[in-house]
């Protein structure tokens, strides 16, 4: 089955600087890529996500790069702000057919 | 507003004392999915459901049972819970088209669980 690494498990960064989050996956057949942003006393909610079709997708200050011949994937957040601060998960999946997989998080501090 | 519902947010009990930790949607997803969430450990699926009386094992579902009677809910039964139930749990759901669950998921605020 699917595997996904996560690194780091923390990561702490001042406001403005960027912050680049890694994970990388096992099955070759995953296709679905999502982010998932986690603040303090809520459930996860998708901030970005991307398919294998496509090798960045951007929105705003945060993009999200592939690499399907590696296997890896990457969340960067450019600008940060304190409010960047939670825990960030990714995840993988074949899409709509097998479970979502998630790797097991980043917690992100922004320092002001 | 579309979103999610768990009941209770927090639950303190006891070794072997039956409890039900209930979920509801309002977006009229067929899809719903019980995980856990432990230190160090990310988010791991228990149970999921596609539709109604369709339900799947997880990752980690021993020691849990679900029930899908009605499309917008979803509980969570732990018949004879033990300290390593100890955990955050969370509900989602999203849509689906046949066989095929739409990819996001949308998540509750979370069930802090303990049992000693």
């Amino acid at each position: 089955g699917e595997n996904v690494e996560q690194h780091p498990s923390t990561l702490s960064v001042q406001e403005g600087d960027s912050a680049v989050i890694k994970c990388t996956y096992s099955d070759s057949a995953s296709n679905y890529f999502p982010w998932y942003k986690q603040e303090l006393g809520k459930g996860p909610q998708l901030i970005i996500d991307i398919r294998s079709n496509v090798g960045e997708k951007k929105d705003q200050r945060i993009a999200v790069t592939l690499n399907k011949t590696a296997k890896h994937f990457s969340l960067h957040i450019t600008e940060t702000q304190p409010e960047d601060s939670a825990v960030y998960f990714c995840a993988a999946s074949l899409s709509g057919n097998t479970p979502l997989v998630f790797g097991k998080g980043t917690r992100l501090s922004v320092i002001a | 507003e579309a979103q999610v519902t768990q009941n209770p947010r927090y639950l303190i009990t006891v070794t072997g004392k039956k409890l039900t930790v209930t979920c509801s949607q309002n977006m009229n997803h067929e899809y719903m999915s019980w995980y856990r969430q432990d230190p160090g450990l990310g988010l791991r699926q228990i149970y999921y459901s596609m539709n109604v009386e369709v339900t799947d094992k997880g990752d980690v579902p021993e020691g849990y049972k679900v029930s899908r009677k009605e499309k917008r809910n979803f509980p969570l039964i732990l018949e004879s819970p033990s300290p390593n139930q100890t955990s955050l749990y969370f509900c989602a759901s999203s849509s689906s088209y046949g066989r095929i669950r739409a990819d996001t998921q949308y998540f509750g605020p979370g069930t802090r669980l303990t049992v000693l």
